[in-house]
Protein backbone atom coordinates (compact mmCIF):
# COMPACT_ATOMS: atom_id res chain seq x y z
CA UNK A 1 0.00 0.00 0.00
CA UNK A 2 1.42 3.47 -0.20
CA UNK A 3 0.94 5.86 2.61
CA UNK A 4 0.43 9.81 1.30
CA UNK A 5 0.68 12.57 3.03
CA UNK A 6 -0.87 16.40 2.25
CA UNK A 7 0.45 19.79 4.10
CA UNK A 8 -1.64 21.93 4.83
CA UNK A 9 -4.06 19.71 6.19
CA UNK A 10 -6.42 23.40 6.77
CA UNK A 11 -5.86 26.65 6.02
CA UNK A 12 -8.09 29.81 5.66
CA UNK A 13 -7.29 32.03 2.51
CA UNK A 14 -8.27 35.51 1.30
CA UNK A 15 -9.80 35.94 -1.99
CA UNK A 16 -7.31 37.02 -4.73
CA UNK A 17 -4.11 34.91 -2.55
CA UNK A 18 -2.68 31.76 -4.28
CA UNK A 19 -2.37 28.47 -1.87
CA UNK A 20 0.12 25.75 -2.98
CA UNK A 21 -0.83 22.21 -1.26
CA UNK A 22 1.80 19.73 -1.16
CA UNK A 23 1.32 15.70 -1.63
CA UNK A 24 4.64 13.19 -0.48
CA UNK A 25 4.13 9.59 -1.23
CA UNK A 26 6.49 6.80 0.99
CA UNK A 27 6.84 4.84 -2.40
CA UNK A 28 7.48 5.79 -6.23
CA UNK A 29 4.17 5.56 -8.40
CA UNK A 30 3.57 5.79 -11.52
CA UNK A 31 0.21 8.06 -11.79
CA UNK A 32 -0.39 10.73 -9.09
CA UNK A 33 -4.28 12.98 -9.52
CA UNK A 34 -5.43 15.53 -7.84
CA UNK A 35 -8.94 15.74 -7.01
CA UNK A 36 -11.44 18.23 -5.55
CA UNK A 37 -14.25 17.51 -3.14
CA UNK A 38 -16.88 20.41 -3.08
CA UNK A 39 -19.17 20.46 0.30
CA UNK A 40 -21.12 17.62 0.20
CA UNK A 41 -20.32 16.52 -3.10
CA UNK A 42 -18.07 13.90 -4.67
CA UNK A 43 -14.41 13.79 -6.03
CA UNK A 44 -13.94 15.33 -9.20
CA UNK A 45 -10.50 14.75 -10.92
CA UNK A 46 -9.02 18.35 -11.71
CA UNK A 47 -5.77 17.11 -13.37
CA UNK A 48 -3.23 13.77 -13.59
CA UNK A 49 0.54 14.80 -12.62
CA UNK A 50 2.74 13.74 -14.76
CA UNK A 51 6.38 13.37 -13.80
CA UNK A 52 8.64 15.58 -15.77
CA UNK A 53 5.70 16.64 -18.21
CA UNK A 54 2.68 18.96 -17.99
CA UNK A 55 -0.23 17.83 -15.91
CA UNK A 56 -3.15 16.54 -17.83
CA UNK A 57 -6.19 18.59 -16.89
CA UNK A 58 -9.56 18.10 -16.67
CA UNK A 59 -12.67 19.75 -19.00
CA UNK A 60 -13.22 22.76 -16.72
CA UNK A 61 -9.58 22.91 -15.23
CA UNK A 62 -7.16 25.18 -16.69
CA UNK A 63 -3.15 25.47 -15.97
CA UNK A 64 -3.51 29.06 -15.06
CA UNK A 65 -5.86 28.49 -12.23
CA UNK A 66 -4.20 25.09 -10.89
CA UNK A 67 -0.42 25.09 -11.99
CA UNK A 68 0.76 21.12 -10.93
CA UNK A 69 4.65 20.13 -10.04
CA UNK A 70 5.83 16.97 -10.73
CA UNK A 71 9.74 16.71 -9.77
CA UNK A 72 9.61 12.93 -9.19
CA UNK A 73 7.87 10.26 -8.60
CA UNK A 74 7.37 10.61 -4.86
CA UNK A 75 6.19 14.46 -4.81
CA UNK A 76 3.91 16.97 -6.33
CA UNK A 77 2.21 20.73 -5.93
CA UNK A 78 -1.06 21.63 -6.08
CA UNK A 79 -1.46 25.68 -6.63
CA UNK A 80 -4.81 27.45 -6.09
CA UNK A 81 -3.96 30.43 -7.84
CA UNK A 82 -6.29 34.06 -7.55
CA UNK A 83 -8.67 32.40 -5.31
CA UNK A 84 -12.58 32.70 -4.67
CA UNK A 85 -15.07 31.55 -2.36
CA UNK A 86 -15.91 29.15 -4.80
CA UNK A 87 -13.09 27.30 -4.19
CA UNK A 88 -13.65 26.39 -1.05
CA UNK A 89 -13.26 22.58 -0.89
CA UNK A 90 -11.20 19.70 -0.06
CA UNK A 91 -8.41 19.07 -2.50
CA UNK A 92 -7.00 15.25 -2.22
CA UNK A 93 -4.28 13.77 -3.62
CA UNK A 94 -4.20 10.28 -5.05
CA UNK A 95 -1.62 7.37 -6.42
CA UNK A 96 -2.10 4.71 -8.55
CA UNK A 97 -0.02 1.34 -7.85
CA UNK A 98 0.51 -1.44 -10.59
CA UNK A 99 -2.11 -3.26 -9.22
CA UNK A 100 -4.53 -0.48 -9.87
CA UNK A 101 -5.45 -0.29 -6.28
CA UNK A 102 -5.99 3.66 -5.78
CA UNK A 103 -4.75 5.34 -2.89
CA UNK A 104 -5.99 8.70 -1.16
CA UNK A 105 -4.63 11.57 0.69
CA UNK A 106 -6.33 13.29 3.60
CA UNK A 107 -7.09 15.96 2.00
CA UNK A 108 -6.73 19.45 2.61
CA UNK A 109 -9.52 21.90 4.00
CA UNK A 110 -9.46 24.93 1.92
CA UNK A 111 -11.75 28.06 2.69
CA UNK A 112 -11.85 31.29 1.05
CA UNK A 113 -12.54 34.06 2.50
CA UNK B 1 -22.75 9.31 -20.18
CA UNK B 2 -20.79 7.18 -17.83
CA UNK B 3 -22.52 7.58 -14.27
CA UNK B 4 -22.70 5.96 -11.21
CA UNK B 5 -25.60 6.73 -8.75
CA UNK B 6 -25.81 5.19 -5.37
CA UNK B 7 -29.13 5.27 -3.02
CA UNK B 8 -29.74 6.08 -0.20
CA UNK B 9 -28.17 9.21 -0.64
CA UNK B 10 -28.23 8.82 3.49
CA UNK B 11 -29.52 6.40 6.36
CA UNK B 12 -29.71 5.73 9.93
CA UNK B 13 -29.50 2.37 11.42
CA UNK B 14 -28.89 1.35 15.07
CA UNK B 15 -26.18 -0.30 15.99
CA UNK B 16 -25.33 -4.31 15.17
CA UNK B 17 -28.15 -3.82 12.79
CA UNK B 18 -27.04 -4.62 9.03
CA UNK B 19 -27.91 -2.12 5.98
CA UNK B 20 -27.53 -2.51 2.03
CA UNK B 21 -26.35 0.25 0.14
CA UNK B 22 -26.91 0.20 -4.09
CA UNK B 23 -25.08 1.39 -6.76
CA UNK B 24 -26.43 1.43 -10.34
CA UNK B 25 -24.10 2.21 -12.96
CA UNK B 26 -23.75 2.61 -17.05
CA UNK B 27 -19.67 3.15 -17.39
CA UNK B 28 -18.73 1.16 -20.32
CA UNK B 29 -17.15 -0.61 -21.15
CA UNK B 30 -16.24 -1.31 -17.70
CA UNK B 31 -12.91 -2.50 -15.83
CA UNK B 32 -13.74 -3.00 -12.48
CA UNK B 33 -15.95 -1.36 -9.79
CA UNK B 34 -14.52 -0.13 -6.02
CA UNK B 35 -16.18 0.72 -3.11
CA UNK B 36 -14.33 3.13 -0.69
CA UNK B 37 -15.38 4.65 3.01
CA UNK B 38 -14.50 8.19 3.26
CA UNK B 39 -14.72 9.31 7.10
CA UNK B 40 -15.23 12.71 7.80
CA UNK B 41 -12.65 14.89 7.24
CA UNK B 42 -10.44 12.00 6.02
CA UNK B 43 -9.30 10.50 2.08
CA UNK B 44 -11.53 7.95 1.24
CA UNK B 45 -10.10 4.30 1.62
CA UNK B 46 -10.70 1.14 -0.42
CA UNK B 47 -13.03 -1.43 0.82
CA UNK B 48 -13.29 -3.90 -2.12
CA UNK B 49 -12.22 -4.10 -5.72
CA UNK B 50 -14.28 -6.34 -8.11
CA UNK B 51 -13.48 -6.86 -11.98
CA UNK B 52 -16.16 -8.42 -14.26
CA UNK B 53 -15.59 -12.00 -13.27
CA UNK B 54 -16.62 -11.33 -9.75
CA UNK B 55 -19.61 -11.85 -8.26
CA UNK B 56 -19.01 -11.26 -4.59
CA UNK B 57 -15.75 -10.08 -2.11
CA UNK B 58 -16.05 -9.69 1.42
CA UNK B 59 -13.51 -7.53 3.66
CA UNK B 60 -14.35 -8.16 7.56
CA UNK B 61 -17.80 -6.81 8.01
CA UNK B 62 -18.35 -5.57 4.34
CA UNK B 63 -19.33 -7.20 1.76
CA UNK B 64 -19.59 -6.54 -1.73
CA UNK B 65 -21.85 -7.88 -4.76
CA UNK B 66 -21.63 -6.89 -8.60
CA UNK B 67 -23.52 -8.30 -10.99
CA UNK B 68 -21.86 -6.91 -14.70
CA UNK B 69 -25.07 -7.57 -16.49
CA UNK B 70 -27.35 -5.47 -15.08
CA UNK B 71 -24.86 -2.89 -13.60
CA UNK B 72 -25.77 -2.95 -10.49
CA UNK B 73 -23.45 -3.41 -7.09
CA UNK B 74 -24.17 -3.55 -3.36
CA UNK B 75 -22.29 -3.25 -0.75
CA UNK B 76 -23.61 -4.96 2.85
CA UNK B 77 -22.60 -3.74 6.35
CA UNK B 78 -22.68 -6.66 8.84
CA UNK B 79 -23.50 -5.54 12.49
CA UNK B 80 -22.67 -2.35 12.19
CA UNK B 81 -20.64 -0.28 14.83
CA UNK B 82 -20.20 3.22 15.41
CA UNK B 83 -17.62 3.41 13.50
CA UNK B 84 -19.06 2.23 10.06
CA UNK B 85 -20.27 5.97 10.46
CA UNK B 86 -19.24 7.27 7.47
CA UNK B 87 -20.02 7.80 3.56
CA UNK B 88 -19.41 5.08 1.29
CA UNK B 89 -18.21 5.95 -2.70
CA UNK B 90 -19.10 3.40 -5.32
CA UNK B 91 -16.66 4.21 -8.13
CA UNK B 92 -16.65 2.44 -11.27
CA UNK B 93 -13.00 2.22 -13.14
CA UNK B 94 -13.45 2.48 -16.92
CA UNK B 95 -11.14 0.07 -19.17
CA UNK B 96 -10.11 2.70 -21.49
CA UNK B 97 -7.84 5.13 -20.17
CA UNK B 98 -8.15 4.63 -16.44
CA UNK B 99 -10.62 6.97 -15.99
CA UNK B 100 -12.78 6.86 -12.28
CA UNK B 101 -16.02 8.03 -12.06
CA UNK B 102 -17.25 8.32 -8.51
CA UNK B 103 -20.57 7.63 -7.41
CA UNK B 104 -22.80 10.45 -4.97
CA UNK B 105 -22.16 8.40 -2.08
CA UNK B 106 -24.20 7.02 0.49
CA UNK B 107 -23.82 8.73 4.31
CA UNK B 108 -24.29 6.29 7.01
CA UNK B 109 -24.76 7.27 10.24
CA UNK B 110 -25.06 4.53 12.60
CA UNK B 111 -26.72 5.34 16.35
CA UNK B 112 -25.89 3.62 19.82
Amino acid sequence: SAVISQKPSRDICQRGTSLTIQCQVDSQVTMMFWYRQQPGQSLTLIATANQGSEATYESGFVIDKFPISRPNLTFSTLTVSNMSPEDSSIYLCSVRSDSYEQYFGPGTRLTVT
Amino acid sequence: KNQVEQSPQSLIILEGKNCTLQCNYTVSPFSNLRWYKQDTGRGPVSLTIMTFSENTKSNGRYTATLDADTKQSSLHITASQLSDSASYICVVNKAAGNKLTFGGGTRVLVKP
